[in-house]
Order: C-alpha cells, then structure tokens, then sequence
C-alpha cells in the first residue's frame, strides 16, 4: 500500500445509483485531492481540499460531490451519473497544497463503471 | 492552456533494449517536471523530478532531461527489463494554476 488507501477498488453502478468512493491517509498530510483518469483524456485535477476545506473545484458536474471531514478522510458521493463518467478516479495527499508537485502521494484508485 | 503530449502512446520492446520515451509541454513557464509509473492497479510513483533550472536527473537506469525553451524532456531507460513494464506519466508542474498538468502516458512492454 502507499499510504493512501482507496475503496472500494472496483464499482459498478447504474445512472440512477448512489455510491460513495472513499480515500483515507495517516501520513499526516493537510492536503487531499480527487484526480479522475479516463481512456479518452489525461489525469485531471477535480477538486483540492486544504484542511477540511475545499479550495479548487475545476468545473466539475454537480452529480460529483466531495467531502472531507477530517484531514484523514476524503469522500467522492456520485449520483445520476452518466457512462461517460466510467474512469479511474484517483485519491492524492500532500503536506500542504501547492507543493510544487513535491511530496504528492497516490491511492491505487477506484475503478468506476457506470451502465 | 498548458498542454502536455507523450509520444509514442505504447511501446513494446525486446529485454535488455534501451529506450526513450517522449514529452512535450506548450508553455516553457513550468515551475519543474516530474516522471510517474503506473502499474495497473495501483498508484502512482514519482520516478523523476526535474527542476525548471536543471537539464537532467538520474536514478539508477533512469535519466530524465528537460529542454525548457523548447519545451521537451525525454526519459531514457537502460537494458529494460521486464519489470519495467507500465504506464509512464509525464506530468509539469504549471505556474499558473499551480497544480499538474498530466500528459496521457505511454504504455510500456518489455518483453522477456
């Protein structure tokens, strides 16, 4: 393991459906990130939160809500999602935000397949 | 918009072959570049980083370089080994939105 831990590690899930990804880190980080990688496009930045808060949200669709309620533990809640939000979605921490990409620490992912 | 491109996409080569991987990025202005694996999966690993002011960085059997100006880096691999087979990421650390910028990777091979 990394230290970033993610479950589950696979999902499938209709349009209609309401899950949760999860993403844990005991390494003491104040940062935590939500990346999604899909077959079609690059690794791309979802939402930063800094302490609890959340400080970057890159033009994401409601039907993706996070949460972070503590500095441990980050959520992903999905509902009425689209096939084309079947991707890796990917956990990342870092000790602060904006590191300048040192120190970034990545889950293994929650592979996500919406039917 | 900073964009970053990776070429080739996939990559199959022979054991013990030495091979180079290809990054390019549009904006110069990148704070630093930094090389990831991914095995399938699993997270990402950070092999390389790269400073803006740096021409190059080596660990092991790997060498990255990094052309600033002309908006390159490329990632030599030595006597490749079966085990090195993955995904590899290229990824700039982009001034202005201070966050990465992936490329979308190149797949690798090695075949024993």
């Amino acid at each position: 393991e990394t230290g970033v831990t993610q479950t589950p590690r696979h999902l499938v899930m209709g349009m209609t459906n309401k899950k949760s990804l999860k993403c844990e880190q005991h390494l003491g980080h104040n940062a935590m990130y939500w990346y999604k990688q899909s077959a079609k496009k690059p690794l791309e930045l979802m939402f930063v939160y800094s302490l609890e808060e959340r400080v970057e949200n890159n033009s994401v669709p409601s039907r993706f809500s996070p949460e972070c309620p503590n500095s441990s533990h980050l959520f992903l809640h999905l509902h009425t999602l689209q096939p084309e939000d079947s991707a890796l979605y990917l956990c990342a921490s870092s000790q602060e935000i904006k590191t300048g990409g040192y120190g970034y620490t990545f889950g293994s992912g929650t592979r996500l397949t919406v039917v | 918009k900073q964009e970053v491109t990776q070429i080739p996409a996939a990559l199959s080569v022979p054991e013990g072959e030495n091979l180079v991987l290809n990054c390019s990025f549009t904006d110069s202005a990148i704070y630093n570049l930094q090389w990831f694996r991914q095995d399938p999966g699993k997270g990402l690993t950070s092999l390389l980083l790269i400073q803006s002011s740096q021409r190059e960085q080596t660990s092991g059997r790997l060498n990255a370089s990094l052309d600033k100006s002309s908006g390159r880096s490329t990632l030599y691999i030595a006597a490749s080994q079966p085990g090195d087979s993955a995904t590899y990421l290229c990824a700039v650390w982009d001034n202005y939105g201070q966050n990465f910028v992936f490329g979308p990777g190149t797949r690798l091979s090695v075949l024993p």
